[in-house]
């Protein structure tokens, strides 16, 4: 079993919809959660990074970390066409000195106008 | 804008033609990452520097290795690339603390092909 599973889509939404994006996990220790976007071609982009359970907002992006069930998601409200991207959720363990990221293999979302 | 800067965006290089991929940053980060990304696949770390502090993962082909000269700049060697060397390669910095990690933030990449 992989430490972090993400479904790699692709993922087909029309404009204006809500975009659920979603990982399991399964090692307990993981603390810190971030979700990237990466556009073709170009390098993962920092969306939202959070620390243990709970919701964060930013704008068009929820992020939700549900620590007891090891899942966490990402929603995107009234997405756009700019929004078709690759998804990866990232998470690493306890606070302290260095730790190893893990990321997720990524969703490809896809925005139809 | 403070930032990770990758160069080149593109490189093609022989088989067994020896290749220097480049980072800088300007976030006064004190680690620097290496990552390999084929498509579809979720970046693989190559090793890091923790300040001076060199960090190999255990499954690092020897064909790879790195420098960092000063804070700001990272370079990765490809000693003797293979066609299956090719793939995006991702410098990402982050500033760890003892209170806790800090997130990466990644460069846009050098495309590495192989003729």
């Amino acid at each position: 079993q992989k430490e972090v599973e993400q479904d790699p889509g692709p993922l087909s939404v029309p404009e204006g919809a809500i975009v659920s994006l979603n990982c399991t996990y399964s090692n307990s220790a993981f603390q810190y959660f971030m979700w990237y976007r990466q556009y073709s071609r170009k390098g993962p982009e920092l969306l939202m990074y959070t620390y243990s359970s709970g919701n964060k907002e930013d704008g068009r992006f929820t992020a939700q970390v549900d620590k007891s069930s090891k899942y966490i998601s990402l929603f995107i409200r009234d997405s756009q066409p700019s929004d078709s991207a690759t998804y990866l959720c990232a998470m690493s363990g306890r606070s302290g000195g260095y730790q190893k990221v893990t990321f997720g293999i990524g969703t490809k979302l896809q925005v139809i106008p | 804008d403070a930032m990770v800067i990758q160069n080149p965006r593109y490189q093609v290089t022989q088989f067994g033609k020896p290749v220097t991929l480049s980072c800088s940053q300007t976030l006064n980060h004190n680690v620097m990452y290496w990552y390999q990304q084929k498509s579809s696949q979720a970046p693989k770390l190559l090793f890091h520097y923790y300040d001076k502090d060199f960090n190999n993962e255990a499954d690092t082909p020897d064909n790879f290795q790195s420098r960092r000269p000063n804070t700001s700049f990272c370079f990765l060697d490809i000693r003797s690339p293979g066609l299956g060397d090719a793939a995006m390669y991702l410098c990402a910095t982050s500033r760890v603390r003892e209170t806790g990690n800090q997130p990466q933030h990644f460069g846009d990449g050098t495309r590495l092909s192989i003729l």
